[in-house]
């Protein structure tokens, strides 16, 4: 079993439409990571979080740490928010490796 | 601007060749990892090192090697290439302290016939 696991795994939606995505993790974390990978390959980062909730513009990341919880939303989506989102978990001393969930195929048509 | 760089953006080789995919970093980052990404299997650690010299085995270290002889230099081999390394390689680096913020090269697709 991933120790990172993403949920859902595809997901379409409508221009507009407000957008979660929801990452949980059996292990304990020192910071979850959000990424954001387009089509071509590349990865950035999103957010870092190691508790309560941070934004950037139409993106917002909220973590529960009791509940071993994350989510990223994305408000007023647009097609160029379409991408795979990919979460990923520090354990704080596994000389830096991160675990990744699976990622999420997000579609947003106009 | 930071920067993670790759050798290739495609590349494709034949059964059996001992293939080399290089990365470099601009950052003075201390950790660097290799890691595979298959559609429905997501990013899958492969190795990764935190110093010069230094490596520790990923999820799937079989039939890859590594090495680091240089602090922004990471190399992947793949001794002898078979079809089941057709896949996208991405490499990426960080900070030693800290949570572990990775940056990204843009990954080579290696097609092995």
């Amino acid at each position: 079993k991933n120790e990172v696991e993403q949920s859902p795994q595809n997901l379409t939606a409508q221009e507009g439409e407000f957008i979660t995505i929801n990452c949980s993790y059996s292990v304990g974390i020192s910071a979850l990571h959000w990424l954001q990978q387009h089509p071509g390959g590349g990865i950035v980062s999103l957010f870092m979080l190691s508790s309560g909730k941070k934004k950037h513009g139409r993106l917002i990341a909220t973590i529960n740490i009791q509940e071993k919880h994350s989510s990223l939303h994305i408000t007023a989506s647009h097609p160029r928010d379409s991408a795979v989102y990919i979460c990923a978990a520090y354990r704080g001393s596994t000389l830096g490796r991160l675990y990744f969930g699976r990622g999420t195929q997000l579609t947003v048509w106009p | 601007d930071v920067k993670v760089t790759q050798s290739s953006r495609y590349l494709v080789k034949r059964t059996g060749e001992k293939v080399f995919l290089e990365c470099v970093q601009d950052m003075d980052h201390e950790n660097m990892f290799w890691y595979r990404q298959d559609p429905g299997l997501g990013l899958r650690l492969i190795y990764f090192s935190y110093d010069v010299k230094m490596k520790e085995k990923g999820d799937i270290p079989e039939g890859y090697s590594v090495s680091r002889e240089k602090k922004e230099r990471f190399s992947l081999i793949l001794e002898s290439a078979s079809t089941n390394q057709t896949s996208m390689y991405l490499c990426a680096s960080s900070l030693w302290e800290g949570y572990n913020e990775q940056f990204f090269g843009p990954g080579t697709r290696l097609t092995v016939l």
